[in-house]
């Protein structure tokens, strides 16, 4: 069964350093999606992503978060410049189409700003 | 605006028990809802959802959920608890207007199954 694939699983970087964490949706999805987890807390929508543009971003998604697909296959998401608060669990989503159709969750990356 | 609330951040049930994990949703459009399950160190999986049409779901491992809208309540329910079940439950509910492409979720519902 086709599934989303992220990598890397753990990512530890210090405050102030840039990031990419990176994904790989299904196939033939057309809709992306980040979302994030810090510890303890819900899981929060920071993106969605369709036809090469972003098409809905919450406040969390700043200036300093910028989401990409630059070869077909691959959907990135980039933290400039790191702060502590950034820890968290991201994961990424796809889906064929909108609702009724479900999101597909990848495994996560485990970010660790020190 | 959406929001989602569950009921109980830890649930214990015994194995053979019945399991109801309670999710309670505000919508101002119709609301298309969604429980997902996370086992450790894995990503979200997608039990049951609820779009439009028979009210009362049913999902993966045995796992159903009614959506009643005049409660604006979506529980989840299983007959009879099994130790693969201990996992997170994320009720998550996405608005039906033609926009809408973010999941609300809820807090989580730790589910703890007893031997």
């Amino acid at each position: 069964e086709p599934e989303v694939t992220q990598t890397p699983s753990h990512q530890v970087t210090q405050m102030g350093q840039e990031v990419i964490l990176r994904c790989v949706p299904i196939s033939n999805h057309l809709y992306f999606y980040w979302y994030r987890q810090i510890l303890g807390q819900k899981v929060e929508f920071l993106v969605s992503f369709y036809n090469n543009e972003i098409s809905e971003k919450s406040e969390i998604f700043d200036d300093q978060f910028s989401v990409e697909r630059p070869d077909g296959s691959n959907f990135t998401l980039k933290i400039r410049s790191t702060k502590l608060e950034d820890s968290a669990m991201y994961f990424c989503a796809s889906s064929p189409g909108l609702a009724p159709y479900e999101q597909y969750f990848g495994p996560g990356t485990r970010l660790t700003v020190t | 605006a959406q929001s989602v609330t569950q009921l109980g951040s830890h649930v214990s049930v015994s194995e053979g028990a019945l399991v109801l994990l309670r999710c309670n949703y505000s919508s101002s459009v119709p609301p298309y809802l969604f429980w997902y399950v996370q086992y450790p160190n894995q990503g979200l999986q997608l039990l049951l959802k609820y779009t439009t049409g028979a009210t009362l779901v049913k999902g993966i491992n045995g796992f159903e959920a009614e959506f009643k809208k005049s409660e604006t309540s979506f529980h989840l329910t299983k007959p009879s608890a099994h130790m693969s079940d201990a996992a997170e439950y994320f009720c998550a509910v996405e608005g039906s207007s033609g926009s809408a492409r973010q999941l609300t979720f809820g807090s989580g519902t730790q589910l703890t199954v007893l031997p």
